[in-house]
């Protein structure tokens, strides 16, 4: 089958940093998305790992194993509006792109 | 540059009628898909079309849902006799080519509300 893990919630102060991990079980893989998504909006695109290691954009960086089907997306110096929910989505067989069912991050002062 | 546009934002409908949801792709996009995202849930996978073909409805029930996108115009995904349980958000996406590795750029999405 299909699945993707992602914790369901976490809260983090502002300034901190912050992990957030996925991990994966699919019959294909051709890639791994992160999307943000704010409360009652459409998800907008963070990053897309291919190959094994870290990607760093800005605040933002992305990790891929693909040997251990793991993901995780790190931020940095975190910031009240960055509160939102992170969908992990992997790229599998097919046409199709597997969504998480999301981790709502809480951003506190 | 617009973006994917997605009409209507928000639309209430009584158990038994007919929606219809529009969704314009990103200029250059001709590969669109439609997601469900249920409250506090991900989003699920519908169906896949280029234009004026559907490449993959797994996603999609077998009864009341239909897509189209022809070749002028937007792309429609059409629920008939709605019932409670169709009550989400329908989202759309596109992309400039496929082969799973391409970016899906979403819309605003249709908040869809039966009653």
């Amino acid at each position: 089958g299909q699945n993707i893990d992602q914790p369901t919630e976490m809260t983090a102060t502002e300034g901190a940093i912050v992990q957030i991990n996925c991990t994966y079980q699919t019959s294909g893989f051709n890639g791994l998305f992160w999307y943000q998504q704010h409360a009652g909006e459409a998800p907008t695109f963070l990053s897309y790992n291919v190959l094994d290691g870290l990607e760093e954009k800005g605040r933002f960086s992305s990790f891929l194993s693909r040997s251990k089907g793991y993901s995780y997306l790190l931020l940095k110096e975190l910031q009240m509006k960055d509160s939102a929910s992170y969908l992990c989505a992997v790229s599998g067989g097919g046409f199709k792109t597997i969504f998480g069912a999301g981790t709502r991050l809480f951003v506190k002062a | 540059n617009a973006g994917v546009m997605q009409n209507p934002r928000h639309l209430v409908r009584r158990r038994g009628q007919e929606a219809r949801l529009r969704c314009s792709p990103m200029k250059g996009h001709s590969h669109v898909y439609w997601y469900r995202q249920l409250p506090e849930e991900g989003l699920k996978f519908m169906v896949y079309l280029q234009k004026e073909n559907i490449i993959d409805e797994s996603g999609m029930p077998k009864e009341r849902f239909s897509a189209e996108f022809p070749k002028e115009g937007p792309s429609i995904l059409r629920i008939q006799q709605v019932v409670r349980g169709d009550s989400a958000a329908y989202f759309c996406a596109s992309s400039e080519r496929t082969g799973g590795s391409e970016t899906q750029y979403f819309g605003p999405g249709t908040r869809l509300l039966v009653l």
